[in-house]
């Protein structure tokens, strides 16, 4: 089993849409939770990182639920400017310092 | 201020061959993180350097190695390139070894 696992999508809606990506994690001890972005060919670049307690940034909102070790991201009003692959992310934390990511799930959004 | 900058940009070398990939850290940062990404698949961690050391290391073969200088730029070393060693390879840097990761462009290796 992966240490986390994502939809790979694609996910192809169109502009003005909400989108919901999911992911799991395996590894109980997990402290830490991101979802990053990713455009084609480029370097990802963190959108948000993801709290218990649910956070929201403008139209993206970010859940945990560490019971059932899972993370979810919920775009609002999609644009078309949001087409790229989120990816989900997880850090044991503690001794273990390094990023685990998903494969990642591709949104396009169409116009 | 200049963020995570990483050379060469491209590179295509042959089976067999060894290669050196540069990082340079964003300003501020002491640690760096090196990952692989294959096609289609999310980044997977090569090795972190803090402090000019080796402090955690993912599941890649010896052919795999690296250094840290003392001003935090970094290199990765592969030799014995097979050509499933094709990918882009991103280094992150960050503040101490738990600190939110930044990642430079990636340098994209091919091997023919």
């Amino acid at each position: 089993r992966k240490e986390v696992e994502q939809d790979p999508g694609p996910f192809n809606v169109p502009e003005g849409a909400t989108v919901a990506f999911n992911c799991t994690y395996s590894n109980s001890a997990s402290q830490s939770f991101f979802w990053y972005r990713q455009d084609c060919r480029k370097e990802p670049k963190l959108l948000m990182s993801v709290y218990s307690s649910g956070n929201e940034d403008g139209r993206f909102t970010a859940q945990l639920n560490r019971a059932s070790q899972y993370i979810s991201l919920l775009i609002r009003d999609s644009k078309l400017s949001d087409s790229a692959t989120y990816l989900c992310v997880v850090n044991q934390g503690g001794s273990a310092r390094q990023l685990t990511f998903g494969s990642g799930t591709q949104l396009t959004v169409l116009p | 201020d200049a963020g995570v900058t990483q050379s060469p940009t491209h590179l295509i070398k042959t089976r067999g061959q060894q290669v050196t990939l540069r990082c340079s850290p964003k300003s501020g940062h002491d640690t760096v993180s090196w990952y692989q990404q294959a096609l289609g698949q999310g980044p997977q961690f090569i090795f972190q350097y803090y402090e000019e050391e080796e402090r955690q290391r993912g599941n890649f073969p010896d052919r795999f190695s690296g250094h840290q200088f003392p001003n935090y730029s970094s290199e990765l070393n592969v030799n014995a390139l097979l050509l499933g060693d094709s990918a882009l390879y991103l280094c992150a840097s960050s503040f101490s070894e738990a600190g939110l990761h930044h990642f430079g462009n990636g340098t994209r290796l091919t091997v023919t």
